[in-house]
């Protein structure tokens, strides 16, 4: 299976406080990416970071890649009760098939 | 206007009927797939067309079956509905080379009783 994991599964933490999650995959990449699902909606794209990047930043969030290591985090910063939701990361190749991790479900206590 | 939009979003049907989920996105994109999402929030790709051209069918029983009438459409059929079919089910599109995003449908919540 191309599926990726992610850890950890679940994840609860105190408004303001920064949350990581961490993702591993099995395949060579073309580029990496997080989503996220609010309950009993659809996923929505947050960052992509390509295979030859090791950092990538957008607002609050922060990504890093390590290819040798096959892994990839996802750093929320100063979290919000709104980012209370489930976050995936996703490998995608130059065939264009996207393969996604098992999710981390993140609850942020106001 | 929805970017990627499928239709109905909640469905509840009993074992062996046959059930049919659309899907559109007005996007130009080339890409279309499917994706189950099961109770414990697994997400698995079933199919991906490009250009109405399957590419990808990742072990899902023959009972399920895509049709791609043009490329801004796939749809979804399921034969002989089993309880295990019930799950949310995913409409995605994409630009083709695998360099940029999934664009992803609200889903379709499908009980199977």
């Amino acid at each position: 299976s191309q599926q990726g994991e992610e850890d950890p599964q679940a994840l609860s933490i105190q408004e303001g406080e920064n949350a990581t999650m961490n993702c591993s995959y099995k395949t060579s990449i073309n580029n990496l990416q997080w989503y996220r699902q609010n309950s009993g909606r659809g996923l929505v794209h947050l960052i992509l970071i390509r295979s030859n990047e090791r950092e990538k930043h957008s607002g609050r969030l922060r990504v890093t890649l390590d290819t040798s290591k096959k892994s990839s985090s996802l750093l929320i910063t100063a979290s919000r009760a709104a980012d209370t939701a489930s976050y995936f990361c996703a490998t995608a190749n130059t065939g264009n098939q996207f393969y996604f991790g098992t999710g981390t479900s993140l609850t942020v206590i106001p | 206007d929805t970017a990627v939009s499928q239709t109905p979003k909640y469905l509840v049907t009993q074992m062996g009927n046959d059930k049919s989920i659309k899907c559109e996105q007005n996007l130009g994109h080339d890409t279309m797939y499917w994706y189950k999402q099961d109770s414990k929030k697994f997400l698995k790709i079933m199919f991906s067309y490009n250009n109405k051209e399957l590419i990808i069918n990742e072990t899902v029983p023959n009972r399920f079956s895509p049709k791609s009438p043009d490329k801004a459409h796939l749809n979804l059929h399921i034969n002989s509905l089993e309880l295990g079919d019930s799950a949310v089910y995913f409409c995605a599109s994409a630009l083709a080379g695998g360099t940029g995003e999934l664009f992803f449908g609200e889903g379709s919540r499908l009980t199977v009783l």
